[in-house]
């Protein structure tokens, strides 16, 4: 009940294209849902999150759409640019409570 | 503004060999993070501590161990190191509490077990 399934593992787009990347959760106390950015060698970094009170978020090229009645979030990247190639988290938690689930994880690379 | 450091970057380990990762953060975050990361894998929660002498095991604790004895400081401790244990060991910090829920993450520890 507490794991978060993301799809899919890796992800081949092209430039200007959009990038989609899906997570689905059964645990329904969750209450936040960030997506973490990692570039080779490096440590993730918080890039968006949503609480489920909206059903969208953007920012910028990137946008989170939020379906609380099928307990699925995902994040699509419009006009998908080379430096968006990396590995992408979907995490899951509960606010106030110490522990963070998160997703396998996606590897975007994104292709001139 | 460091953030969460991490040390050693790199290391090779002979079976059986033990070694402490250090992490340090300077944010006064309370929460802190082990997590390993294998190839296709995502993130796997080895321990965490929510201050300053607590800490508690997360989903593959087994052959580490962990002390938190500052606010500041979280050291993973291997020991009898095992292939198994070749990986790369993120550290992360997260304030903790209300709407403080981004955590932070170290730049990774990359160890080899051979």
């Amino acid at each position: 009940q507490q794991q978060v399934k993301q799809s899919p593992q890796s992800l081949i787009v092209q430039k200007g294209g959009i990038s989609i990347i899906n997570c689905a959760y059964e645990n329904t106390a969750f209450d936040y849902f960030p997506w973490y950015q990692q570039f080779p060698g490096k440590g993730p970094a918080l890039l968006i999150a949503i609480r489920p009170d909206v059903s969208e978020k953007k920012e910028g090229r990137f946008t989170i759409s939020f379906n609380k009645s099928a307990k699925q979030f995902s994040l699509h990247i419009m006009d998908s640019q080379p430096g968006d190639s990396a590995t992408y988290f979907c995490a899951a938690s509960i606010v106030g409570y110490q522990k963070v689930t998160f997703g396998t994880g996606t590897k975007l690379q994104v292709i001139p | 503004n460091a953030g969460v450091t991490q040390t050693p970057k790199f290391r090779i380990l002979k079976i059986g060999q033990s070694m402490t990762l250090q992490c340090t953060q300077d944010m006064n975050h309370n929460y802190m993070y082990w997590y390993r990361q294998d190839p296709g894998m995502g993130l796997k929660l080895i321990y965490y501590s929510v201050g300053a002498g607590i800490t508690d095991k997360g989903e593959v604790p087994n052959g580490y161990n962990v002390s938190r004895s500052t606010t500041e400081d979280f050291p993973l401790r291997l020991e009898l190191a095992a292939p198994s244990q070749t990986s790369v060991y993120f550290c992360a910090s997260r304030k903790g509490g209300g709407d403080a829920n981004t955590i932070y993450f170290g730049e990774g520890s990359w160890l080899t077990v051979v």
